[in-house]
């Protein structure tokens, strides 16, 4: 059973163009992290946000943990082909645990 | 600082053979963690490893995987017999010492591509 749902599966934009990337769960998660992987190599963390309602900013990217801690969203502001790459969000099943569950996945191709 | 190595690469063997994925930790990192990655299932939690001794083995798909950690700098995970749905990349990541609520930070390898046929 996949517990986090990504959307869009695929996307593909311009240069300079906006856009939101979404995880959603019907369940409670302690803490949502978001990753990048490019072809080839393995994750690498973004970002980890843990309170219900944050928004964290990294450079051109802001993610947002959603009130009641069952989804999230990052958005990426003009958009450049070194954003390109897949894009995970990964939530904690339980407070102070190891057990991270992935999401489906996005990937995104930034055309220049 | 080198990152999480990963050993082999890439992987091709027949079925029924015995494979043997390797990683090397962070050095100073106590957690260290299996996962497998395929398109239809995406990134799957194999098992976990605190200190050394394994924690949570609930993801290992079934008696063919094996996985130990006979010290902090090296781990392996084990196929024996292996099947051609094993088929996969392999990923191994570690994380720093874990205090209180903090949520784990996860260093992943560059992954084992393993093909099975």
């Amino acid at each position: 059973t996949q517990l986090l749902e990504q959307s869009p599966q695929f996307l593909s934009i311009q240069e300079g163009e906006n856009l939101t990337v979404y995880c959603n769960s019907s369940s409670v998660f302690s803490s949502l992290q978001w990753y990048r992987q490019e072809p080839g190599e393995g994750p690498v963390l973004l970002v980890t946000v843990v309170t219900g309602g944050e928004v964290k900013k990294l450079k051109r990217l802001t993610f947002q943990f959603g009130d009641a801690r069952k989804d999230s969203s990052l958005h990426i502001t003009a958009a450049q082909p070194g954003d390109t790459g897949l894009y995970l969000c990964a939530g904690e099943m339980g407070a102070g645990t190891y057990k991270y569950i992935f999401g489906t996945g996005t990937r995104l191709k930034v055309l220049a | 600082d080198a990152g999480v190595i990963q050993s082999p690469r890439h992987e091709v063997t027949e079925m029924g053979q015995e494979v043997t994925l390797r990683c090397k930790p962070i050095s100073g990192h106590n957690s260290l963690f299996w996962y497998r990655q395929t398109m239809m299932r995406g990134l799957e939690l194999l098992i976990y490893f605190n200190n050394n001794v394994p924690i949570d083995d609930s993801g290992m798909p079934e008696d063919r995987f094996s996985a130990k950690m006979p010290n902090a700098s090296f781990s392996t995970l084990k196929i024996q017999p292996s099947e051609p749905r094993d088929s996969a990349v392999y990923f191994c990541a570690s994380s720093p010492r874990h205090t209180g609520r903090n949520p784990y930070e996860q260093y992943f390898g560059p992954g084992t591509r393993l093909t099975v046929t």
